[in-house]
């Protein structure tokens, strides 16, 4: 079965610094796997996606994401962090033919000026 | 064109009674899922439809129930509520019968039960 494992609870970053947030997941074979960003009151926005192929892919907002294997880790990072990316953040795993994603519990996000 | 819409927004409801939650689909979206996230959670799985089809349930009671209607869109309905049901209830859809292409989530309708 699949899971998700996001370590920090919380993380604060000062504006301008760069971000990184870390994912672990946990699937016999070649995962399906996701970022999503949630505001305050707010629903879950895609920031980006891997299937396949390239294991650096790039996103929405700035966001990059690297899909290691060898770590089973799909962390999320970006060079520079905005006030507007204070948010909670979700890392997802999926599988194929699956009709679900199994999302971890989240990394909130706060960023200092 | 409209995202995922849900309704209500919020709604408060005693133990024991009966709820149920809409939501609309984007538009050419086939198939809607409904999750539940509590305060400090991830979001969990509850069901999912397409083609008005049930295609996936959780690991949730037979208290939840859902259908979808020809236009797609969707109820979530929820049966003899507990306190422990009280959450944020979000609404996902999708153009194919997987999530691996991505969901676009509504809102949510927020829960409280007391």
């Amino acid at each position: 079965a699949q899971s998700v494992t996001q370590p920090d609870i919380h993380i604060t970053v000062s504006e301008g610094a760069s971000l990184e947030l870390r994912c672990n997941y946990s699937y016999g074979a070649t995962p399906y796997l996701f970022w999503y960003v949630q505001s305050p009151g707010q629903g879950l926005q895609l920031l980006l996606k891997y299937f396949s192929g390239d294991t650096l892919v790039q996103g929405i907002k700035g966001f990059e994401a690297e899909f290691k294997r060898s770590q089973s880790s799909f962390n999320l990072r970006k060079p520079s962090v905005h006030w507007s990316d204070a948010a909670e953040y979700f890392c997802a795993v999926g599988a194929s033919g699956a009709n679900n994603l199994f999302f971890g519990t989240g990394t909130r996000l706060t960023v200092i000026p | 064109d409209a995202g995922v819409t849900q309704s209500p927004t919020h709604l408060i409801k005693t133990r024991g009674q009966q709820v149920t939650l809409r939501c609309s689909p984007i538009s050419g979206h086939k198939s809607v899922s409904w999750y539940q996230q509590v305060l400090g959670q991830g979001p969990q799985f509850i069901f999912q439809y397409y083609e008005k089809e049930e295609r996936g349930r959780g690991n949730f009671p037979d208290r939840f129930s859902a259908r979808q209607f020809p236009n797609y869109s969707s109820e979530l309905n929820v049966n003899a509520l507990l306190l422990g049901d009280s959450a944020l209830y979000l609404c996902a859809s999708s153009w194919g019968d997987s999530p691996n292409y991505g969901y676009t989530f509504g809102s949510g309708t927020r829960l409280t039960v007391v």
